[in-house]
C-alpha cells in the first residue's frame, strides 16, 4: 500500500486532455514539494514536474502540475500515443523521514 | 552530458550482502544530494535512501533502516549502497538518482538488478 494514492489507470483519446491525481496527507504533500515522473516500459523514470509545477528543460508545456492542500494533479494536454506510460507522483514525508511515491497510474491513449 | 552508471547488482542468497556503486559524471557531483530508489519486478517506485552533498546527512526508508548504508566519495564522484541482511522482498532494480531540488530527480541511472533468492 503506497503512502500516496493515485488511480491505477486513466485513458483518453489522442489530442485530448487527461489529469492524474495524487492524494496524500499533511506530512507529505501538504507540506512538501511534489514531483511527477513518466516511466516508459523497460526504462528509468523521467522527471516531468518538480516543485509542484516547474518543468525541467526539455519537457513540453503539454505537461503541467498543480497542488492544493494534500493533493496534487498532473495534467497532460494534446495527448499523443507516445505518452502511453506509467506516471508516478513523489514527495518527502516529514513523519517518515523518507521519500514516498504513489502507486503509479497507467495512461492509455486510445 | 550527465551520466549515472550503477554496478554491483546480482544474485545473492537471503541473509547475504551486496554493495551497489553509482559512478557519476557530467556535473559537479559534490554539490548535489544523491538518492537510491528501487522498483520490484512489475511494481511501482519505492524510495530507499538519500545522502547530502558532503555525506554528513543520510536518511532511509523504514524498510531498509538498519540494514542498508548509503555513502559517497566526492573525490571519485560515486555514491554507494551497502546492503546487508538481504531478504526476498529486496529483489528489485535499484536506481541511483541525482536531486535537482527536493526530491525532483532529474537524472537516473540505468538501474542495477538485485535478486535475493536461494
Amino acid at each position: 500500500q503506497s503512502v500516496l494514492t493515485q488511480p491505477p489507470s486513466v485513458s483518453a483519446a489522442p489530442g485530448q486532455k487527461v489529469t492524474i491525481s495524487c492524494s496524500g496527507s499533511s506530512s507529505n504533500i501538504g507540506n512538501n514539494y511534489v514531483s511527477w515522473y513518466q516511466q516508459l516500459p523497460g526504462t528509468a523514470p523521467k522527471l516531468l514536474i518538480y516543485d509542484n509545477n516547474k518543468r525541467p528543460s526539455g519537457i513540453p508545456d503539454r505537461f503541467s502540475g498543480s497542488k492544493s492542500g494534500t493533493s496534487a494533479t498532473l495534467g497532460i494536454t494534446g495527448l499523443q500515443t507516445g505518452d502511453e506510460a506509467d506516471y508516478y507522483c513523489g514527495t518527502w514525508d516529514s513523519s517518515l523521514g523518507a521519500g514516498v511515491f504513489g502507486g503509479g497510474t497507467k495512461l492509455t491513449v486510445l | 552530458e550527465v551520466q549515472l552508471v550503477e554496478s554491483g547488482g546480482g544474485l545473492v542468497q537471503p541473509g547475504g550482502s551486496l554493495r551497489l556503486s553509482c559512478a557519476a559524471s557530467g556535473f559537479t557531483f559534490s554539490s548535489f544530494w544523491m538518492h537510491w530508489v528501487r522498483q520490484a519486478p512489475g511494481k511501482g517506485l519505492d524510495y530507499v535512501s538519500r545522502i547530502n552533498s558532503d555525506g554528513t546527512i543520510t536518511q532511509y526508508a523504514g524498510s531498509v533502516k538498519g540494514r542498508f548504508t548509503i555513502s559517497r566519495d566526492n573525490a571519485k564522484s560515486a555514491v554507494y549502497l551497502e546492503m546487508n541482511s538481504l531478504r526476498a522482498d529486496d529483489t528489485a532494480v535499484y536506481y541511483c538518482a541525482k536531486d535537482l531540488h527536493i526530491l525532483g530527480f532529474d537524472y537516473w541511472g540505468q538501474g542495477a538488478l538485485v535478486t535475493v533468492s536461494s
